[in-house]
């Protein structure tokens, strides 16, 4: 994989329902996978800055883990809510600048 | 306190105009970057200044972007002689330290519409 790349593209999901997405990376010269939520007209927010292989962070209903050897993370929503709106990015950090590589994005959307 | 700030929000240029898209970081965030999303993808370095010092441009599509942070803080990205394929939102972020796993805070973006 020599790109970030994230799937699926969308999601829709039923109030209630639990989901998840994936994003594949480089796993030669990790440094770091950066996940940002971003809604509509709002700031990308920063979710999980992961650096270990095997790491998994916890925010509310939302989790991560961290696969550095076969180049993935995965994103877990549980119970989606309507305010889980939003595009999910994951990027790859660089280690001497911090500049980071993103992928294309999931969109989730929950309906009521 | 205060957010990353981006301004204008939106801004629609005709074909050949030069545009300036301004980036108010975090105070006392060594570290800022700015990044190209159009429709449909995802962000895209552009450039990124340590303090006043621009260490990475290699992201800027051409010599018609051009970007400063002159004074370490405020920073200001232009592009000159617009063209269509330069519709895109363009987002700021800054980091308080210069290197490091650390999150980055972003400001709202500028959309900019080239017609």
């Amino acid at each position: 994989i020599l790109n970030v790349e994230q799937s699926p593209q969308s999601l829709h999901v039923q109030e209630g329902d639990s989901t998840n997405f994936t994003c594949s990376f480089p796993s030669s010269n990790f440094y770091a996978l950066h996940w940002y939520r971003w809604e509509t007209a709002k700031s990308p927010e920063a979710l999980f800055v992961m650096t270990l292989n095997g790491d998994e962070k916890k925010k509310g209903r939302i989790s991560a883990t961290l696969n550095t050897k076969e180049g993935y993370s995965y994103l877990y929503i549980k119970g989606s809510q309507p305010e889980d709106s939003a595009t999910y990015l994951c990027a790859s950090g660089s280690s001497n600048t911090g500049k980071l590589i993103f992928g294309q994005g999931t969109t989730l959307q929950v309906k009521p | 306190g205060a957010g990353v700030s981006q301004s204008p929000r939106y801004k629609v240029a005709k074909r050949g105009q030069d545009v300036a898209l301004r980036c108010d970081p975090i105070s006392g965030h060594v570290s800022l970057f700015w990044y190209q999303q159009a429709l449909g993808q995802g962000p895209e370095f552009l450039t990124y200044f340590q303090n006043e010092a621009q260490l990475d441009k290699s992201g800027l599509p051409s010599d018609r972007f051009f970007a400063e942070r002159p004074e370490g803080s405020v920073s200001t990205l232009k592009i000159q002689r617009t063209q269509q394929e330069d519709s895109a939102v363009y987002l700021c972020a800054s980091s308080l330290v210069p290197t490091g796993p650390y999150e980055q805070y972003f400001g709202p973006g500028t959309r900019l519409t080239v017609t």
